[in-house]
């Protein structure tokens, strides 16, 4: 099965700065790629996804780069601030598929 | 707005308990799900439905049933409590096809004694 190693466990930057978190995945067969935001006290909610017939999504702030050859894919976040503070799940599987999920990261921004 | 929730948010039994935790969603979602959170382990999916009285394994499913009497409710069920299954337990809902995102609940944190 599908199995999706996450770097790093717990990062902390300071507001203003950029945030990389990296994911990969070793069933060449997958296609499909979110992350998922958990804020404290609250479920996982989907941030952003990127499909494999692409190479790089953005939303404002935060974008999603994906090479299928290395089979690994990076979030990216700019301009961090302080509601940024969250932990963090990529996932993989292929589309319609149940969902396998990265350890985690826990993201700290500093005011 | 999708909503998912779930009965309780912390719940503590004893060993040897049988435990159900509920979950409901509102939209009509015919796909739901049941993931445990652990610290450095991410979610882990227990089981899920894709319809009604239907149910597959997850990847842990030792320890645990489910049930799908309708639509808009998945209970996870733990048959006799242990402490290895203290935990977080996040219930999920999902369009069948197409769209993969899933929506989660808030949680129910479960201890055993």
């Amino acid at each position: 099965g599908e199995n999706v190693e996450q770097h790093p466990s717990t990062l902390s930057v300071q507001e203003g700065d950029s945030a990389v978190i990296k994911c990969t995945y070793s069933d060449s067969a997958s296609n499909y790629f979110p992350w998922y935001k958990q804020e404290l006290g609250k479920g996982p909610q989907l941030i952003i996804d990127i499909r494999s017939n692409v190479g790089e999504k953005k939303d404002q702030r935060i974008a999603v780069t994906l090479n299928k050859t290395a089979k690994h894919f990076s979030l990216h976040i700019t301009e961090t601030q302080p509601e940024d503070s969250a932990v963090y799940f990529c996932a993989a599987s292929i589309l319609g598929g149940k969902l396998t999920f990265g350890q985690g990261t826990i993201l700290t921004v500093h005011p | 707005d999708v909503k998912v929730t779930q009965s309780s948010r912390y719940l503590v039994k004893r060993t040897g308990e049988k435990v159900f935790l509920e979950c409901v969603q509102d939209m009509d979602h015919e796909n739901m799900f049941w993931y445990r959170q652990d610290p450095g382990l991410g979610l882990r999916l227990i089981y899920f439905s894709y319809d009604v009285k239907m149910k597959e394994k997850g990847d842990i499913p030792e320890g645990y049933s489910v049930s799908r009497e309708k639509k808009e409710r998945f209970s996870l069920i733990l048959e006799s409590a242990s402490t290895n299954q203290t935990s977080m337990y996040l219930c999920a809902s999902s369009l069948p096809t197409g769209v993969n995102e899933q929506f989660f609940g808030p949680g129910t944190r479960l201890t055993v004694l």
